[in-house]
């Protein structure tokens, strides 16, 4: 399978719960994004890597969450003491030279 | 932080039909405008895309118009099929920008019906 990877596909959790997400991109893409996907809604950025450097966050990135890009090829995405607002589908997506986003099938995430 | 409109909130075609679904950005710097298909329990998959130096894209049945004075693009799909019923979401970005980062519009939920 040559597309973005991301696991666990569903994540049930108790509020106040960490939980860590993460995302394998396609091998020669080196910049890549998470977002945020309520239901109804398009998805909202969160976070750029290019290569194993972190250079934008969103606002929408509180300090409960946490990225990483060890090495510059997968990616984890880890939301301390979650909160029911939290409950979304978390989005990766990888970029080729081109220009081209390729999305994963992202981690439904559902704070009980 | 509400840069690209998208309309309308769902569309109902018959096959064979004509679907179009529009989009108005906000930012002059966008100069990436791509559209996405969404399946349910998926991740969005990009259908085709245009930069601001044509006016229009065909690729099969898909075709994106788009007019830089106004500040909206469209996507036209002809022939509408009922595997076509998905969500679609407009996007823009600034190729220039450091992160190139798309933003999305709301979504159209699209059904086709046979």
């Amino acid at each position: 399978d040559t597309g973005v990877s991301q696991n666990p596909r569903h994540k049930i959790t108790k509020r106040g719960q960490n939980v860590t997400f993460r995302c394998d991109p396609i091998s020669e893409h080196n910049r890549l994004y998470w977002y945020r996907q309520t239901l109804g809604q398009g998805p909202e950025f969160l976070t750029y890597f290019q290569n194993e450097a972190q250079l934008e966050k969103s606002r929408l990135l509180s300090d409960r969450f946490s990225a990483e890009r060890p090495k510059g090829s997968f990616s984890t995405l880890e939301i301390q003491r979650t909160e029911q607002g939290d409950s979304a589908m978390y989005l990766c997506a990888s970029r080729s030279f081109n220009e081209k986003l390729f999305f994963g099938s992202g981690t439904q995430l559902s704070v009980l | 932080q509400q840069q690209v409109k998208q309309s309308p909130q769902s569309l109902i075609v018959q096959k064979g039909g004509i679907s179009i679904i529009n989009c108005a950005y906000e930012n002059t710097a966008f100069d990436y405008f791509p559209w996405y298909q969404q399946f349910p329990g998926k991740g969005p998959a990009l259908l085709i895309a245009i930069r601001p130096d044509v006016s229009e894209k065909k690729e099969g049945r898909f075709t994106i118009s788009f007019n830089k004075s106004a500040k909206q693009f469209s996507l036209h799909i002809m022939d509408s099929q009922p595997g076509d019923s998905a969500t679609y979401f407009c996007a823009a970005s600034s190729y220039g920008g450091a992160t190139n980062k798309l933003i999305f519009g709301t979504g159209t939920l699209l059904a086709v019906q046979p």
